[in-house]
């Protein structure tokens, strides 16, 4: 039982590039988010999904598309890299209420 | 919308010593509550949640934590710090979705501990 994994840890774009955050979880839980961590600003919520197939937007979703076609992956794409995104990306997934595990993180720098 | 402040950014406190760190939040509703703590370069560990029933909530490490609705508090404490204390401590509050909670996080606290 490995809980919330999260690849790659560490990542470097240059601006305009593209790339996928991933993020599993072996616990068969429905609900899985993705945040993001800055500076001086806590974890701001990105998307979330409460279930295969259905996804919805958080709090800074602007710049990230997700999708949920299994319950065990919820994967983070970046179209087009700004420096903006810049900062540390936390996965994390819940069976119920209270209950959310958090991935170890990745850490992206975007030139 | 739900939002919650935390307003130490920093706290220093000798090794042995009490420990509070407050916070203070904004919900409509019955709030679900938690602290998170997190070591440098790790991800967030849940110290303890409030959902209900009893206002003084005990949780791991010897932490514990009460919610006063008539001050929208929700402050963490413990009796006696040690050295592995030292992190960032992040209070949340929960909007109920779908059986689960989006969580909304404060600016987090960044204890230090000295000896």
């Amino acid at each position: 039982n490995a809980g919330v994994t999260q690849t790659p840890k560490f990542q470097v774009l240059k601006t305009g590039q593209s790339m996928t955050l991933q993020c599993a979880q072996d616990m068969n839980h429905e609900y899985m988010s993705w945040y993001r961590q800055d500076p001086g600003m806590g974890l701001r919520l990105i998307h979330y999904s409460v279930g295969a197939g259905i996804t919805d937007q958080g709090e800074v979703p602007n710049g990230y598309n997700v999708s949920r076609s299994t319950t065990e992956d919820f994967p983070l794409r970046l179209l087009s890299a700004a420096p903006s995104q810049t900062s540390v990306y936390f996965c994390a997934s819940s069976g119920g209420p209270g209950t959310q595990y958090f991935g170890p993180g990745t850490r992206l720098t975007v030139l | 919308a739900q939002s919650v402040t935390q307003p130490d950014i920093h706290i220093t406190v000798s090794e042995g010593a009490s420990l509070e760190l407050r916070c203070n939040y904004s919900y409509g509703a019955t709030p679900y509550l938690f602290w998170y703590v997190q070591s440098p370069g790790q991800g967030l560990q849940l110290l303890l949640k409030y959902f209900s029933g009893d206002t003084l909530v005990q949780g791991i490490k010897g932490f514990e934590a009460e919610f006063k609705r008539s001050q929208s508090s929700f402050n963490l404490r413990k009796p006696s710090v040690h050295w592995s204390d030292a992190a960032e401590y992040f209070c949340a509050v929960g909007e109920e979705t779908r059986g689960n909670e989006k969580l909304t996080f404060g600016t987090g606290t960044r204890l230090t501990i000295i000896p």
